[in-house]
């Protein structure tokens, strides 16, 4: 992708542990979202985080923004088997007079049981 | 859970026939996408629209068509499949003043 990158391509984990996935985008943008899919299945919004902001949390997740380093991360804490999944950032960033959300290459996570 | 529906969720068509790929939502947003996504891999904006009667080409380039006639309903439609046109196609909605994307299911479209 030419503006979101993801790190790993893939992680395996044992139930319990945490999961931390990366993201690095090039250009400037109005905020960074992270999204999961499960397999064959539309994607499901998990969390925004705006320019202004460094860090969020939403029940097990943890997101945070480096705005100097343009990266973004999404922890996963205590991690379930239902985690399994792909996880996707996605930026918005302004085109013209709109805004564009472009999509990274995603992150396959498998939660061991 | 979202309130938007794509249908069908599966379809396995012979080269050269027409198809349209059904796409609706009931949260009254302005703001409805298509992208285009191969298994395992990242999505591609192939339309967009922001209301009725206004429809745009995204970044990947796409043989298909979009229609914005109500706000509720985006139809995107191939008029000669080829089975280039194998991947899943998932269609978004948003509200104005709001980043968020909300997915229908997909369709994952075959075309042999």
């Amino acid at each position: 992708s030419q503006q979101g990158e993801e790190d790993p391509q893939a992680l395996s984990i044992q139930e319990g542990e945490n999961a931390t996935m990366n993201c690095s985008y090039k250009t400037s943008i109005n905020n960074l979202q992270w999204y999961r899919q499960n397999s064959g299945r539309g994607l499901v919004h998990l969390i925004l985080i705006r320019s202004n902001e460094r860090e969020k949390h939403s029940g097990r997740l943890r997101v945070t923004l480096d705005t100097s380093k343009k990266s973004s991360s999404l922890l996963i804490t205590a991690s379930r088997a239902a985690d399994t999944a792909s996880y996707f950032c996605a930026t918005e960033i302004r085109m013209d007079s709109s805004y564009k959300l472009i999509f990274g290459s995603g992150t396959r996570l498998l939660v061991r049981p | 859970e979202a309130d938007i529906y794509q249908t069908p969720r599966y379809l396995v068509i012979g080269t050269g026939k027409k198809i349209t790929l059904e796409c609706s939502q009931t949260m009254g947003h302005d703001k409805m996408y298509w992208y285009q996504q191969d298994p395992g891999m990242e999505l591609h904006l192939i339309h967009y629209s922001y209301g009725v009667n206004s429809t745009e080409k995204g970044d990947l380039s796409s043989e298909s068509t979009v229609s914005r006639i109500r706000t509720e309903h985006f139809p995107l439609t191939l008029e000669s499949a080829r089975p280039s046109h194998t991947s899943q196609y998932l269609c978004a909605s948003s509200s104005t003043g709001t980043g968020e994307q909300y997915f229908g299911p997909g369709t994952r479209l075959t075309v042999t």
